[in-house]
């Protein structure tokens, strides 16, 4: 079975840029989550979404970022602008939408912005 | 902090001996997750243990779960050097699905 899939998985760019990562989750999951990682901060949660709709984007760290999941199998993340300290990676994961079941976690976008 | 908070933060140890990380945390919950991350991948679910159990096994992992110590652990039996990885506890919120992971252990195994 296909796991999660994020695209791309490096990406390097210049500041004040757009960025989107996209993400594929595994079919039949009903639950999408945007995961943050960096050395300082470690894994934070910036949304999820359950069938299609986002649920929690209190993690969202500022209006420069927003996600969409426009259908169950195709979501993506977007900066815009984006800063230098936004560098980090990125993963997405899903589940079958209960909160007894474990995330499937993609292998993450590492994102650089010099 | 909601997080579970693990401890060590960094473990080295021999291959063949045995690993130990614990995770605290400071609500209630109603199961807890352990994950496995690898140098430069997503992570991977391990275990999960409810509220009502004790202790859970999978090959050489063993997790045990103290509610009324908030705290659970991770044994690693005779470690091998691909067992190398973060690992990260991860305990919901009352919320709907909403999981959130401790700071993790980075356990190094020598071989």
């Amino acid at each position: 079975d296909a796991g999660v899939i994020q695209s791309p998985r490096h990406e390097v760019t210049e500041m004040g840029q757009e960025v989107t990562l996209r993400c594929k989750p595994i079919s039949g999951h009903n639950s999408l989550f945007w995961y943050r990682q960096t050395m300082m901060r470690g894994l934070e949660l910036l949304i999820y979404f359950n069938n299609n709709v986002p649920i929690d984007d209190s993690g969202m760290p500022e209006d420069r970022f927003s996600a969409k999941m426009p259908n169950a199998s195709f979501s993506t993340l977007k900066i815009q602008p984006s800063e230098p300290r936004d560098s980090a990676v990125y993963f997405c994961a899903s589940s079958s939408g209960t909160s007894n079941q474990p995330q499937h976690f993609g292998d993450g976008t590492r994102l650089s912005i010099l | 902090s909601q997080q579970g908070e693990e401890d060590p933060q960094a473990l080295s140890i021999q291959e063949g001996e045995n690993a130990t990380m614990n995770c605290s945390y400071k609500t209630s919950i109603n199961n807890l997750q352990w994950y496995r991350q690898n140098s430069g991948r997503g992570l991977v679910h391990l275990i999960l243990i409810r509220s009502n159990e004790r202790e859970k096994h999978s090959g050489r992992l063993r997790v045990t779960l103290d509610t009324s110590k908030k705290s659970s652990s991770l044994l690693i039996t005779a470690s091998r050097a691909a067992d190398t990885a973060s690992y990260f506890c991860a305990r919901p919120l009352t919320s709907y699905d909403k999981v959130i992971f401790g700071p993790g252990t980075s356990l190094s195994v020598i071989p």
